[in-house]
C-alpha cells in the first residue's frame, strides 16, 4: 500500500486552520494513524483509527476519512504544533507504511 | 510513566554487524506487541520489524529480511535488533516502538510511544 500526503510542505501563521491529506492506494477501511515529529525528537501519536485523539493531545487536532482519502486538520495552530507531520496505515500489513510527510513551516 | 530507553548505536563498516537494545519501563512489556522503525538521513519513516508479546511470530521489511533479526526478552523487558551484512542504506536513526495490541498485522495497530532513537551509520 502506498500512502501519499499533500502538501509535502506547507507555510502558515499562528491562528491559521490547516488541513493535510494522506491518500492511500488501496481501501485501508478507517484504519490511518496521524504522527507530530518535531525537529530531533521522536515522532509522536496524535490519532489513531482516522479520528481517534491520542490522550493528551489538543482537542485542535482532529482526523476525518474513510477508504482512501483522509485528512488530518489543525484548528487555531499554536507555535508548537509546527512540526513534520505523517499519515500510516495498519490495514494492510505486512508492511506499515508510512506517507512522506508534510513539513508545516511558520509563514 | 512509559519510556523506552534504547542503545546500541554508533559507526560501523559495511558488512558489518551491529545490535540495538531497547529497555522499556512503565508498562507491561510481555502484554504488547513491539517495533522497529528507522528514518534515513532526511526521509521519512520505514517500518523494519516486528514482534508479538511473545517472540513466537515476527515480521520484517524486504529490504532487511535475512539480514536483521528482532528478539525480545521479557524478563528484562528488553527488545534487541541484530543487524547483520549491515550496507550504506541501512544508515538511519532507528525507533523503537511500542503496539497498542499483543500481535502483529492487526489493522488496528498503531505506535505509541517511540523510543528516543539511536543513529546507526555505516560507511567505511
Amino acid at each position: 500500500i502506498q500512502m501519499t500526503q499533500s502538501p509535502s510542505s506547507l507555510s502558515a501563521s499562528v491562528g491559521d486552520r490547516v488541513t493535510i491529506t494522506c491518500r492511500a492506494s488501496q481501501s485501508i477501511s478507517s484504519y490511518l494513524n496521524w504522527y507530530q515529529q518535531r525537529p530531533g525528537k521522536a515522532p509522536r501519536l496524535l490519532i489513531y483509527t482516522t479520528s481517534n485523539l491520542q490522550n493528551g493531545v489538543p482537542s485542535r487536532f482532529s482526523g476525518s476519512g474513510s477508504g482512501t482519502d483522509f485528512t488530518l486538520t489543525i484548528n487555531s495552530l499554536q507555535p508548537e504544533d509546527f512540526a513534520t507531520y505523517y499519515c500510516q496505515q495498519s490495514y494492510h500489513t505486512p508492511p506499515y507504511t508510512f506517507g512522506q510527510g508534510t513539513k508545516l513551516e511558520m509563514k | 510513566e512509559v519510556q523506552l530507553v534504547q542503545s546500541g548505536g554508533g559507526l560501523v563498516q559495511p558488512g558489518r554487524s551491529l545490535r540495538l537494545a531497547c529497555v522499556a519501563s512503565g508498562f507491561r512489556f510481555d502484554d504488547f506487541a513491539m517495533h522497529w522503525i528507522r528514518q534515513g538521513p532526511g526521509n521519512g519513516l520505514e517500518w523494519v520489524s516486528s514482534i508479538t508479546w511473545n517472540g513466537g511470530s515476527t515480521g520484517y521489511a524486504d529490504s532487511v529480511k535475512g539480514r536483521f533479526t528482532i528478539s525480545r526478552d521479557n524478563a528484562k523487558n528488553s527488545l534487541y535488533l541484530q543487524m547483520d551484512s549491515l550496507r550504506t542504506e541501512d544508515s538511519a536513526f532507528y525507533f523503537c516502538v511500542k503496539d497498542r495490541t499483543h500481535l502483529i498485522e492487526v489493522a488496528s495497530s498503531y505506535f505509541d510511544p517511540w523510543g528516543q532513537g539511536t543513529l546507526v551509520t555505516v560507511s567505511s
